[in-house]
Parts: structure tokens; C-alpha cells; sequence
């Protein structure tokens, strides 16, 4: 059972450049959504989906796109990098906005310069 | 504002308990979530409290009052492997989790 898949496992990304964080889910969970963790910090949310073709903003969405096309995929998108989007990026998902688990995805490590 | 405070670092010896606190100041409150995770990868599950009183799975104890915006988690007869941070998170009332900056935990033997 794969669970929650994020590609790619790490990146080095010049700033001002694009760039899409892929994560895909085959658990055909509701609720999905995008986490930037800093040390020191804990989790941030930058953007959540309760649903197929809604999203919404979290706690630091700036920078960053999301879109739910279906239920299993829900990509972020950084349109032009920045070093202080240097982070690890998790993934997450769970049955419902009221479920009581969040599944996380192994994470992408992004490093902009 | 919301602010979940637990400590940075705790240091316990193999086989022994460890408590891990955490208290929370959120808009709302529907449930209070323990996770693990260990260097390098993702954070799992642990625990989840919505009512006041302790919640006990295996060697993993987690305990709520809510009326003083406190949790703790304990861990018993510990194992080199559950060197890890361990995360409190909150779900406030929009129902998304504010997550605390985690606890590191080593263990020696």
C-alpha cells in the first residue's frame, strides 16, 4: 500500500525560478494538505483541500498555488522561488476535515539559493 | 494569537518514563493530537484526546484537561527507538491542527 507518494524527494532550485511539489494519495481521502516544516518551528499549513475542487488558504500561503483537480492528486506550486521557501514540504491527507488522522508523505526537501 | 508550548529537548535513560508536556492557547478546540517522528521522516500518529482524562494505548499514555489547556504524553519503559520528536497539535475551530514545535527526546542507555 503506497499511501501517500511526494515527488521529488529533494531539490536544489535557483531563486526566481517555478516549481510544482507533486503529491498523490491512494487511500481516496477527502481532505488533503501542504506543510512547511522549519527547524524550530513547528508545522506550518500553507494550504489545504476538504474536498475535489476546493482549497483553501492555511497559515503562510503566500508564494504558493494549489488546485484539486481530483480526489487522489494535489499538487503546490512555488511561481517564483525564493530562498526563505527553503523548508521540507509535507504532504498530508485524512478522511474528512473531522477525521480524527492526518497520513503524512515521506517530504520534499527544498533548497532555494 | 494561538501558541502551543512544549519543551524543546528532553533527555530520559532506556526502560525508564518519561512525561511530555504541552499547553495550548487556540480559537477553539476539537481535539488534541499526539504524533512521532523520527530524524528524517514523516510525522505518524500517536494519540488524539477531545475529552478530559487519559487516553492509554500500549507503552504510550496521553492524557487532556481542557479546562487548563494541558496534555502530556507518556512514554513507558522506553526503547532506543522511540528517540524521536514528538509533536502536539491542536485542532482549532476552523478544524485545522496548530502544531506545537515539537519536543526532542533521546534516550540513553
Amino acid at each position: 500500500t503506497a499511501g501517500i507518494t511526494q515527488a521529488p524527494t529533494s531539490q536544489i532550485l535557483a531563486a526566481g525560478r517555478s516549481m510544482t511539489l507533486r503529491c498523490t494519495q491512494d487511500m481516496r481521502h477527502n481532505a488533503m494538505y501542504w506543510y512547511r516544516q522549519d527547524l524550530g518551528l513547528g508545522l506550518r499549513l500553507i494550504h489545504y483541500s476538504n474536498t475535489a475542487g476546493t482549497t483553501g488558504k492555511g497559515e503562510v500561503p503566500d508564494g504558493y498555488s494549489v488546485s484539486r483537480a481530483n480526489t487522489d492528486d494535489f499538487p503546490l506550486t512555488l511561481a517564483s522561488a525564493v530562498p526563505s521557501q527553503t523548508s521540507v514540504y509535507f504532504c498530508a491527507s485524512s478522511e474528512g476535515t473531522s477525521g480524527n488522522e492526518q497520513f503524512f508523505g515521506p517530504g520534499t526537501r527544498l533548497t532555494v539559493l | 494569537g494561538q501558541n502551543i508550548d512544549q519543551p524543546t529537548e528532553m533527555t530520559a535513560t532506556e526502560g525508564a518514563i518519561v512525561q511530555i508536556n504541552c499547553t495550548y492557547q487556540t480559537s477553539g478546540f476539537n481535539g488534541l493530537f499526539w504524533y512521532q517522528q523520527h530524524a528524517g521522516e514523516a510525522p505518524t500518529f500517536l494519540s488524539y484526546n477531545v475529552l478530559d482524562g487519559l487516553e492509554e494505548k500500549g507503552r504510550f499514555s496521553s492524557f487532556l484537561s481542557r479546562s487548563k489547556g494541558y496534555s502530556y504524553l507518556l512514554l513507558k519503559e522506553l526503547q532506543m527507538k522511540d528517540s524521536a520528536s514528538y509533536l502536539c497539535a491542536v485542532r482549532d475551530s476552523n478544524y485545522q491542527l496548530i502544531w506545537g514545535a515539537g519536543t526532542k527526546l533521546i534516550i540513553k542507555p
